[in-house]
């Protein structure tokens, strides 16, 4: 069972355009959505987060969106550069008990900025 | 903060060996967790620990693999009888539990190959 549905699965845009990746998730007990950045031979890196009580939330470049009724999230990455080239996840986390800092990834979605 | 560092960062093994991975989380946080990630999917959650105990496993953590965390401190992953299929990143990430929006912060990963 798949709780957090990431799409696109790759993602070529242009030097300065905007990249837009889509999350939906199924768990309502979810309440912390962290998207990461992963290069090549590395560790995720947390990029940026939000909890369903904004709907917005916005750091630099870098945008989540967030829809608790669709339970729907995105995250918008403005003026891209050839340096955001990497594999970004979507997560969530949340729930009752110990685990709730335990994260449930997408399948990533691999993004290419042409320079 | 001298980050999560795992030990080693690759591994070739012949299948049927046993391996044995390290995880040294950062010193303050009391909950490290292990995940897996095979190549095109994002990290799937093994184990957690909260300073010493073993709190949760999933259903993917069969019982050829066995994790540790002796002092509360590093953690070490072994796999016994290594299979094809355990080929993938091995990655370690580490939180300070009751830190609002703090992110697990994650190791590069150790990355197993199975011949």
């Amino acid at each position: 069972q798949q709780q957090v549905k990431q799409s696109p699965q790759s993602l070529i845009v242009q030097k300065g355009g905007i990249s837009i990746i889509n999350c939906a998730y199924e768990n309502t007990a979810f309440d912390y959505f962290p998207w990461y950045q992963q290069f090549p031979g590395k560790g995720p890196a947390l990029l940026i987060a939000i909890r369903p009580d904004v709907s917005e939330k916005k750091e630099g470049r870098f945008t989540i969106s967030f829809n608790k009724r669709a339970k729907q999230f995105s995250l918008h990455i403005m003026d891209s550069q050839p340096g955001d080239s990497a594999t970004y996840f979507c997560a969530a986390s949340g729930g009752s008990g110990g685990s709730n800092y335990k994260l449930t990834f997408g399948k990533g979605t691999l993004l290419t900025v042409n320079p | 903060d001298t980050g999560v560092s795992q030990d080693p960062r690759h591994k070739i093994t012949k299948r049927g060996q046993n391996v044995t991975f390290r995880c040294d989380p950062i010193s303050e946080h009391n909950r490290l967790y292990w995940y897996r990630q095979t190549l095109g999917q994002g990290p799937e959650f093994l184990t957690y620990f909260q300073n010493e105990a073993q709190l949760e496993k999933s259903r993917l953590l069969s019982d050829r693999f066995s994790a540790e965390r002796p002092k509360g401190s590093f953690s070490t992953l072994e796999i016994q009888r290594t299979e094809q299929g355990d080929s993938a990143m091995y990655l370690c990430a580490s939180i300070l539990s009751g830190t609002r929006d703090q992110p697990q912060h994650f190791g590069d990963g150790t990355r197993l190959s199975i011949l």
